[in-house]
């Protein structure tokens, strides 16, 4: 298996403007994280999904973030309209089952850096 | 609120020694812990996952236990290596299926 995809890796835009993430999960895995992770704050936990279904979005910092997954195998985190202090690296993560069985693999990260 | 913390933040090894990294977290009521390697402008990879039922596992050089009631983990490097240098960090599963991670251990092993 190719692991959690993610594009794109690096991410370069300004202020205002609408960014998209996106992120294939391992083939079979029923559970789709997002997180984030700045130098300040570490890595928090922005939103999962089970089986395509938002369970807990407790973690998106604002209105301006939203996430989607319209299938099995693949999801979108949008920032609209964007911000610098939205630069951070961007992972999305995988598991088989949650809780007591769910090990998460991760995705490589997308690099945003807003201007 | 689950808080997970790691001591030391940064730690510098000749090579060949072995070390230990730790990890505590102040609410026992976990799934499990799991422990990542993050290298520099790179994802996470994950090490080794510990159930709560559990008390350690073992991968190749490394062994990660887990005292559930105390709050604490303890990652053991054997033999370590210029390519064990990274960051790593530690990450418990409450309620909710969340992962809370720790603050991380920047390892750098010297030749």
């Amino acid at each position: 298996d190719a692991g959690v995809i993610q594009s794109p890796r690096h991410e370069v835009t300004e202020m205002g403007q609408e960014v998209t993430l996106r992120c294939k999960p391992i083939s079979g895995h029923d559970y789709l994280f997002w997180y984030r992770q700045t130098m300040m704050r570490g890595l928090e936990l922005l939103i999962y999904f089970n089986n395509n279904v938002p369970i807990d979005d407790s973690g998106m910092p604002e209105d301006r973030f939203s996430a989607k997954m319209p299938n099995a195998s693949f999801s979108t985190l949008k920032i609209q309209p964007s911000e610098p202090r939205d630069s951070a690296v961007y992972f999305c993560a995988s598991s088989l089952g949650a809780g007591r069985a769910g090990e998460q693999f991760f995705g490589p990260g997308t690099r945003l850096t807003v201007l | 609120k689950q808080e997970v913390t790691q001591i030391p933040a940064a730690l510098s090894v000749p090579e060949g020694e072995n070390l230990v990294l730790n990890c505590s977290f102040t609410d026992s009521a976990i799934y499990n812990l799991q422990w990542f390697r993050q290298d520099p402008g790179k994802g996470l990879t994950s090490l080794l996952l510990i159930q709560s039922s559990q008390r350690e596992q073992t991968s190749g050089r490394l062994n990660a236990s887990l005292d559930k009631s105390s709050g604490r983990s303890t990652l053991y490097i054997a033999a370590s290596q210029p390519g064990d240098s990274a960051t790593y960090l530690c990450a418990v599963t409450g309620t909710a299926s969340k992962l809370t991670f720790g603050t991380g251990t920047r390892l750098q092993v010297t030749l």
